[in-house]
């Protein structure tokens, strides 16, 4: 099966750096994707990795090694509405159109 | 203004009567999705088709189906509704796979309750 694991909760404070960590165990890989999903709302898409390193995207950035099926989501200058969960999704390499989703980080930003 | 649509947003019913929720693209997207959302658990993928046509199995398939007759529409079929399908239900679309790096473009979800 696929297995994609998150750490559940985060707190942070405004303007701190916060890390999101996503492992996965797939029996495939064809791309690592990182969405915002603020309460009540529909996912909105932050990143996208299919090979090893860092993406860079103003705020946030996303690395990946497929070697240690590991990525993190890297948030800097956090603000308030940074406050959300952050979904990490794999898509399946052996079937283009599956994808995988972790439960899910909620981040809580504080003053 | 490109987006996704679905339709009802919120709906209560009975266990037993058939269901049917819309969802609808105006992007000419080939790609089309659909998932469910329970608290604490990240989104798991009912279906979602290629194009016109086909489709497959996600992860949860059992007590759904759906259709593509065509391109910008995959609607979500619940043929006998019960309690264990509650949940919040999102539509995505996604230009095509080609590359495999085009991002998901959500609906605004539809939050269903089956008593």
């Amino acid at each position: 099966g696929q297995n994609i694991d998150q750490p559940t909760e985060m707190t942070a404070t405004e303007g701190a750096i916060v890390q999101i960590n996503c492992t996965y165990q797939t029996s495939g890989f064809n791309g690592l994707f990182w969405y915002q999903q603020h309460a009540g709302e529909a996912p909105t898409f932050l990143s996208y990795n299919v090979l090893d390193g860092l993406e860079e995207k103003g705020r946030f950035s996303s690395f990946l090694s497929r070697s240690k099926g590991y990525s993190y989501l890297l948030l800097k200058e956090l603000q308030m509405k940074d406050s959300a969960s952050y979904l990490c999704a794999v898509r399946i390499n052996t079937n283009a159109g599956k994808s995988t989703f972790g439960d899910g980080t909620t981040l809580t930003v504080k003053p | 203004e490109a987006q996704v649509t679905q339709n009802p947003r919120y709906l209560i019913t009975v266990t037993g009567k058939k269901l049917t929720v819309t969802c609808s693209q105006n992007m000419n997207h080939e790609y089309m999705s659909w998932y469910r959302q329970d608290p604490g658990l990240g989104l798991r993928q009912i279906y979602y088709s290629m194009n016109v046509e086909v489709t497959d199995k996600g992860d949860v398939p059992e007590g759904y189906k759906v259709s593509r007759k065509e391109k910008r529409n995959f609607p979500l079929i619940l043929e006998s509704p019960s309690p264990n399908q509650t949940s919040l239900y999102f539509c995505a679309s996604t230009p095509t796979l080609a590359g495999g790096g085009d991002t998901q473009y959500f609906g605004p979800g539809t939050r269903l309750t089956v008593l």
